[in-house]
């Protein structure tokens, strides 16, 4: 079956430094793959997307490569502030039926001033 | 403002009660969804409409009992929970099965006492 993991964190960084959190993946075919963002208190958002290999999805200074050789889709930003804390989910779509959308356990950063 | 509208945001009743979740869209999506979110679990999809048609149900206990009298509005009925059914309830919308991504509202915090 289909499947995503990621490290459940909590992830803490510095102003400023440099965010990456692993996302990997087990599906067969295509799949689309997603990042959403959780800020506190609130639901999830979609952050950014890819739908095919070599993808690339930004927003926000965020950005994820859809690398279908190494079944990944990792998340990163070049300098993270103290409001992108907030909890990180790594997401695949896969064609077949409407809960072919499988999530992450979400990976929960903490950026400190 | 998600575009997906939740009410209440805050629910907190007894195990001999009952009350209704209630989730709104106005953005032409054709399918919503309920997720439950628990702490250290992943997300678990409970319900999909499509077209104001269940198309999905994921094995929810019949104390949850969804209802989508039309394709902007989808209610969630509760009665007689149990203490671990304290959660984060969201709703989600999507235009098709999802492969462009859910919007999600911000969902309502529930506490059974």
């Amino acid at each position: 079956g289909n499947s995503v993991t990621q490290m459940e964190g909590p992830v803490t960084l510095s102003e400023e430094a440099f965010l990456t959190i692993n996302c990997t993946y087990t599906a067969t075919g295509y799949p689309s793959l997603f990042w959403y963002v959780q800020y506190p208190g609130e639901g999830l958002q979609l952050l950014l997307k890819a739908t095919k290999a070599d993808d690339k999805g930004s927003n926000k200074g965020f950005e994820a490569t859809y690398r279908k050789e190494t079944t990944s889709f990792h998340l990163e930003k070049g300098s993270v502030q103290v409001s992108d804390s907030a909890v990180f989910f790594c997401a695949l779509s896969h064609s077949g039926g409407y809960q072919k959308v499988t999530f992450g356990i979400g990976t929960k950063l903490q950026v400190i001033p | 403002e998600t575009g997906v509208t939740q009410t209440p945001r805050h629910l907190v009743m007894g195990m001999t009660n009952k009350k209704s979740l209630k989730c709104e869209q106005h953005l032409g999506h054709n399918a919503m969804y309920w997720y439950k979110q628990s702490a250290k679990k992943p997300l678990e999809l409970m319900f999909v409409y499509s077209l104001e048609e269940r198309v999905e149900n994921n094995s929810v206990p019949s104390r949850f009992s969804p209802e989508c009298p039309n394709s902007s509005h989808l209610f969630l009925h509760l009665h007689t929970l149990q203490p671990e059914d304290s959660a984060l309830y969201l709703c989600a919308s999507s235009l098709g099965q999802g492969r462009s991504g859910y919007t999600f509202g911000s969902g309502t915090r529930l506490t059974v006492v």
